[in-house]
């Protein structure tokens, strides 16, 4: 079984729906991160987490909210998802921390807003 | 100013060659650690191997090494023998300093493996 899993890996919604990203880890990590990937582009950080109550903005967090229901879960919500929210998602987690960090990801999951 | 650079938006190689994936970085930070990724058609994001900025040998993962030449400060990560599988988009990402958590990314390379 994957180590970092993600749900739904596939979805579409309309404009104006709220939906929810689900990411779930069996590593034993503390530290977990949302990003978003555009065609073309690398990876922009949402949100991330070092621990259960310690939840961070990243670049880019408007329009998104997060939650860290427990060590093993973090969850991406799109409160009210526009299209150019289009885009591949993207669970990380990590435990060593310094330079030598290394984030493993999940799947992915593609999210079309039409 | 960019601090990861990919040079080479796309590749095509033959099978069995050797390829080099080129990466240049920008840092006045003397800690920092680099990062390849690749990314398959499918989507997913694969660590392939890291190398930290006092490391005193070039980093090797299986048919993947890391070129590191820190005067130059470039990273390149080079595939022998390459393969059908080894056709994705690979990422080079930095962190700088020992406390910083954020990774900052390249833009990719699209490597194709040609039979």
């Amino acid at each position: 079984d994957a180590d970092v899993t993600q749900t739904p890996r596939n979805r579409i919604t309309k404009t104006g729906k709220r939906i929810m990203l689900e990411c779930s880890q069996t590593k034993g990590h503390d530290r977990m991160y949302w990003y978003r990937q555009d065609p073309g582009l690398g990876l922009r950080l949402i949100y991330y987490s070092f621990d259960v109550k310690d939840i961070n903005k990243g670049e880019i967090s408007d329009g998104y909210s997060v939650s860290r229901q427990a060590q093993a879960k973090f969850s991406l919500s799109l409160e009210s998802a526009i299209p150019n929210q289009t885009a591949l998602y993207f669970c990380a987690t990590s435990d060593l921390q310094g330079r030598a960090e290394t984030q493993y990801f999940g799947p992915g999951t593609r999210l079309l807003v039409l | 100013a960019q601090k990861i650079t990919q040079t080479q938006p796309g590749m095509f190689v033959q099978e069995k060659e050797a390829v080099t994936l080129d990466c240049t970085y920008d840092t006045s930070d003397p800690s920092y650690g680099l990062f390849w990724y690749k990314q398959p058609s499918s989507g997913e994001m694969i660590f392939l191997i890291y190398q930290g900025s006092y490391d005193q040998q070039n980093a090797t993962e299986g048919r993947y090494s890391l070129n590191f030449q820190k005067a130059r400060k470039s990273a390149n990560l080079v595939i022998s023998a390459s393969q059908l599988g080894d056709s994705a988009m690979y990422f080079c990402a930095m962190r700088e300093g020992d406390s910083n958590y954020q990774l900052i990314w390249g833009a990719g390379t699209k490597l194709i493996i040609k039979p």
